[in-house]
């Protein structure tokens, strides 16, 4: 198994253009989230998805989308970037909710 | 909401024990969990305690839970260089939260 894979690594973005961070897991796992990490900061949830065609609002959505058409991927999309949204962004999936999450290696974004 | 706080620093001799410390706020938490993240990497299990234990050991690290006062900590015996990292505390009942994250630096 891959487990969480995230493309791409890195990406700089000018202010107000648009991007999908793309998140593939092959565990089968119901669960999926997005996360950022600010420097010094704790991770803050994005959003979440409970399986396929369902999602829903985590701490922090504003300026995001996404949406699950099938159990293995849960792209994030930015619509229109502003510099705050300059972060690392991480996947992680879990097969119970609660559960232990599989992270994915990390999408950093710059944005200028 | 709810909070998950940890110190941010931890610097230790090589050799020595390192102790992180974690307080939480929901009583209600079913599994309380550290995760370990190395440069340029997403974090990583490290270990785990159910909220109806008060110990967990496995080889050189001791967690240990104090449910009335919503405390957890990490203890790693005999740190190596190797340890050095950043290490989340989190919680979950459903979904879950983590702190900000200890960075700890193991001293040669």
């Amino acid at each position: 198994n891959a487990g969480v894979t995230q493309t791409p690594k890195f990406r700089i973005l000018k202010i107000g253009q648009s991007m999908t961070l793309q998140c593939t897991q092959d565990m089968n796992h119901n669960y999926m989230y997005w996360y950022r990490q600010d420097p010094g900061m704790g991770l803050k949830l994005i959003y979440y998805s409970v399986g396929a065609g369902i999602t829903d609002k985590g701490e922090v959505p504003n300026g995001y989308n996404v949406s699950r058409s099938t159990t293995e991927d849960f792209p994030l999309r930015l619509e229109l970037a502003a510099p705050s949204q300059t972060s690392v962004y991480f996947c992680a999936s879990t097969r119970d909710r609660g559960g232990e999450q599989y992270f994915g290696p990390g999408t950093r974004l710059t944005v200028t | 909401g709810e909070d998950v706080e940890q110190s941010l620093f931890l610097s230790v001799r090589e050799g020595d024990s390192s102790v992180i410390n974690c307080t939480y706020t929901d009583s209600s938490s079913t599994y309380l969990y550290w995760y370990k993240q190395e440069p340029g990497a997403g974090l990583q299990l490290l270990t785990y305690i159910f909220s109806n234990m008060d110990m967990k050991q496995d080889q050189r690290l001791t967690v240990l839970l104090n449910k009335k006062d919503k405390h957890l900590s990490l203890r790693i015996a005999d740190t190596q260089t190797g340890d050095s990292a950043i290490y989340f505390c989190a919680e979950s009942r459903n979904d879950m939260r983590f702190g900000a994250g200890t960075r700890l630096t193991v001293k040669p």
